[in-house]
């Protein structure tokens, strides 16, 4: 049973334009949420992370959207360039000090 | 460089055979996990370590699995008589926690293993 879901295992965008990337979960005891970002042969590398008591967390160019009503977050990347490819994972954590993994989405930003 | 470390970058085994992972976490950090990452999905919790305890072990890891942090500083991954299935990348990661605040962690570039 999968409890953190990144349904689009790849999303190809423009270089400049907005890249979303999506997240569903289905533990309403997660109260904690990250986006992980991974380029191939490195680990992956925190990016943004937000709590179950915010909508909305920004930093720089990123920003992280929480619907708890829908189990649903995004990530939010504009303008996106050409370094921002790479595999983002959302994760999820309930407090127990283990993250729930999604299986990523591979993000490619064309020139 | 003060990130985490894991050696070996790739370890090719036969099967049957033991291998043996190492990780040096940041040094200030008191936390280390160790997570497995098979392609095409996300990481899996295997266990963590807070100092030199182990604190939280996954069902994923079988009686062939077995992990220590002596002293509370690097940490050993080993996996006895190793199945094609353990292929995989192991993940170790550190992070400093501060009592119940989800912290951020820290990923080392992981050790490829493949099992033939």
């Amino acid at each position: 049973d999968q409890q953190v879901k990144q349904n689009s295992p790849s999303l190809s965008v423009q270089e400049g334009r907005i890249s979303i990337l999506n997240c569903d979960y289905t533990n309403s005891m997660f109260d904690y949420f990250l986006w992980y970002k991974k380029y191939p042969a490195e680990g992956p590398t925190f990016l943004i992370s937000i709590s179950s008591i915010k909508d909305k967390n920004e930093d720089g160019r990123f920003t992280v959207f929480l619907n708890k009503s829908a189990k649903h977050l995004s990530l939010h990347i504009v303008p996106s360039q050409p370094g921002d490819s790479a595999v983002y994972f959302c994760a999820a954590s309930d407090s127990n000090y283990q993250l729930i993994w999604g299986a990523g989405t591979k993000l490619i930003i064309k020139p | 460089d003060t990130g985490v470390s894991q050696d070996p970058r790739h370890k090719i085994t036969k099967r049957g055979q033991n291998v043996t992972f190492r990780c040096d976490p940041i040094s200030e950090h008191n936390r280390l996990y160790w997570y497995r990452q098979t392609l095409g999905q996300g990481p899996e919790f295997l266990t963590y370590f807070q100092n030199e305890a182990q604190l939280e072990k996954s069902r994923l890891l079988s009686d062939r699995f077995s992990a220590e942090r002596p002293k509370g500083s690097f940490s050993t991954l080993e996996i006895q008589r190793t199945e094609q299935g353990d292929s995989a990348m192991y993940l170790c990661a550190s992070s400093l926690a501060r009592g119940l605040i989800n912290e951020k962690l820290f990923f080392g570039s992981g050790t490829q293993l493949s099992v033939l």
